[in-house]
Parts: structure tokens; sequence; C-alpha cells
């Protein structure tokens, strides 16, 4: 019930393509959907995040696209720059006012190569 | 304004002894998570701390404990060390036990227990 489950593990474009990576979930109850990234060495970012009741949301060259019905959302990276190289996750988290709200449930990770 | 930071940055121990790692939080931020992510893996949550309170607890044993002071700060603990308890111990800060949603991260303390 508190899975997310994330893939690809791993994915290589080249400069100026579109990665997608896709989550998908079990838990109705879960109400907010953030994507993280994380570089090396580094903790992991918050890049954009997304709410059940809009299907989706862009900011900057990140977009997320969420399928309510099929409990699936994914993040799609426009125009793809050798920088963008990282590790991404998904992530989900019941109402704050819910037992076991607060903490967020993470995705296994998606590792991007952006090739030049 | 600083953000979260936590220390050491790395730490090797042996197995059976205790650790503490140290956590500040993002300026105004009042509640502290702790988080395990094994190499390769997505983030565990351990638990989080508001008001100098356990509020929240994941699947993890007794071995791991915490604090909460009043500056916010805050500290994870873990006793009798396994080898399987090396990873990459992350803090992250919110404001208001995650009410205001937007969750900071530190850039972590790498364990290893040899």
């Amino acid at each position: 019930q508190q899975q997310v489950k994330q893939s690809p593990q791993s994915l290589i474009v080249q400069k100026g393509g579109i990665p997608i990576i896709n989550c998908a979930y079990e838990n109705t109850a879960f109400d907010y959907f953030p994507w993280y990234q994380q570089f090396p060495g580094k903790g992991p970012a918050l890049l954009i995040a997304i709410r059940p009741d809009v299907s989706e949301k862009k900011e900057g060259r990140f977009t997320i696209s969420f399928n309510k019905s099929a409990k699936q959302f994914s993040l799609h990276i426009m125009d793809s720059q050798p920088g963008d190289s990282a590790t991404y996750f998904c992530a989900a988290r019941r109402p704050p006012a819910q037992a076991a709200g607060n903490k967020l449930t993470f995705g296994g990770g998606t590792r991007v190569l952006v090739k030049p | 304004d600083a953000g979260v930071t936590q220390s050491p940055t790395h730490l090797i121990k042996t197995r059976g002894q205790q650790v503490t790692l140290r956590c500040s939080p993002k300026s105004g931020h009042d509640t502290v998570s702790w988080y395990q992510q094994a190499l390769g893996q997505g983030p565990q949550f351990i638990f989080q701390y508001y008001e100098e309170e356990e509020r929240q607890r994941g699947n993890f044993p007794d071995r791991f404990s915490g604090h909460q002071f009043p500056n916010y700060s805050s500290e994870l603990n873990v006793n009798a060390l396994l080898l399987g308890d090396s990873a990459l111990y992350l803090c992250a800060s919110s404001l208001d036990m995650g009410r205001g949603e937007k969750l900071f991260f530190g850039s972590g303390t790498q364990l290893s227990v040899l």
C-alpha cells in the first residue's frame, strides 16, 4: 500500500532529447507527488511537485503528467542538457493530518545520462 | 540563507559501535526528518521530529533513535551498528510537520560500517 514503483532504472538520451520517467502508486490516499533530482555526493533537491487534482504541471523544462485513474505520473525533461545527468526520484505523501502522513515514500530512482 | 547542514560528511565505524549524526535545519524550519539511502536505492523514512518529539516513525528498529533540540537541530543515533547500516543518511527539514509541503535535504552523512 505504501509502495511507489519507478521505471526505468536508467536512461540514456542525446542532448535535446526528452527523457521520460514513469511512476506508479497503489495508495489512493497519497495527495502530493514531488520529483527530486540528486547528483552524486549530494542530497535530493526538489524539482517540481503536483497534486492529484491537476493533470499536468510545467516548471521550466520539467513537466509532470498525472493520471489519477491509472494511479500513474511521469516526469518529462524537455530539451535535455548534459547538466541534467543525475538520478531522479519520484515520491508520494499522504496528507499530514492522516496517520503515517508527513513522510515521503520514494521510488527506486532513475539514472539519466544526457550525452552531448 | 543556509540550507540544511549535516555533520560529519563521512564516517567509518566498526560493527557493534555507536554513532551520532547531526543536522541543522534550514532557517525558519521547525521539523526535521531523517532518511536512510542505501546505494542505488531511494531514501527510506526513518523518523520525524517536531516540537522536540518523535512524531512519525518508519520501519526501523529501536537501535535507531533521535533527538530534537530547542533550536530545532537534531541528532540521529544508531547503536550496535551492523554492516547493513552502511548508507547515506539524509536529514530533511520542513515547516510545520510537512504542511508546508516543501522538504529540503542536506547533503547527507556517508556512514561505512566495517
